[in-house]
């Protein structure tokens, strides 16, 4: 069965600053990764996806993320962070062809953007 | 196009009470899940259905039963609700492409 780690369960970043929230995951063979963003006190919003093709995938809100097969990592990137990125982000592997059975998500990296 | 709805938003109740949680998708996706979350805890699978019909136990299923009424319904009970269920419970849905869809979360306290 797949696994996620999430190795930073906390980043403070200050604002304008980049930021990077790491991900790896466990199996080397074909997959689905995500990243969703869960603001407080609500539900989890897709930020991005790799389903295959470029490695490098672009999401809402300016995060963007790169696919590293050989690494089994799936690094979420922004340039330039907000106070309004505050949040809780989560990183998931799924097994293409499984109906979803085989999605697993991370513990969570909380991102907390400082004035 | 309201995506994953989720009824009540905010329960209350009290130990051995039963309540059912109610969750609906208008997406025509397959599957469907049910997660809760706590502090320190990420998210958590309790069931899922990968088709009409069909359910699963996932990691946490233990004191829940789930009903997948029809492709958009999936609801989750609780028979005798103890106060370690309190918490955010999270209905999803997912398209052929595994990506999932939340709806906003019941908030649920037992005492």
């Amino acid at each position: 069965a797949q696994s996620v780690t999430q190795l930073d369960s906390q980043v403070p970043v200050f604002e304008e600053a980049p930021v990077e929230l790491r991900c790896n995951y466990s199996s080397s063979v074909s997959v689905y990764l995500f990243w969703y963003v869960q603001y407080p006190n609500q539900g989890l919003q897709l930020l991005l996806k790799y389903l295959s093709g470029s490695t490098l995938v672009k999401g809402i809100n300016g995060f963007e993320a790169e696919f590293n097969k050989s690494q089994t990592s799936f690094h979420l990137r922004k340039p330039s962070v907000h106070i309004s990125d505050t949040a809780e982000y989560f990183c998931a592997v799924s097994d293409p062809g499984n109906y979803g059975q085989n999605f697993v998500f991370g513990p969570g990296t909380r991102l907390s953007v400082l004035p | 196009n309201a995506g994953v709805t989720q009824t009540p938003k905010f329960q209350v109740l009290k130990t051995g009470q039963s309540m059912t949680l109610q969750c609906a998708q208008d997406m025509n996706h397959n599957s469907m899940y049910w997660y809760r979350q706590d502090p320190g805890m990420g998210l958590r699978l309790i069931y899922y259905s990968a088709s009409e019909g069909t359910t699963d136990k996932g990691e946490v299923p233990n004191g829940y039963n789930v009903s997948r009424l029809n492709k958009r319904e999936f609801s989750l009970r609780l028979e005798s609700a103890a106060p370690s269920q309190t918490s955010v419970y999270f209905c999803a849905s997912s398209d052929v492409t595994d990506t999932q869809y939340f709806g906003p979360g019941t908030r649920l306290t037992v005492l």
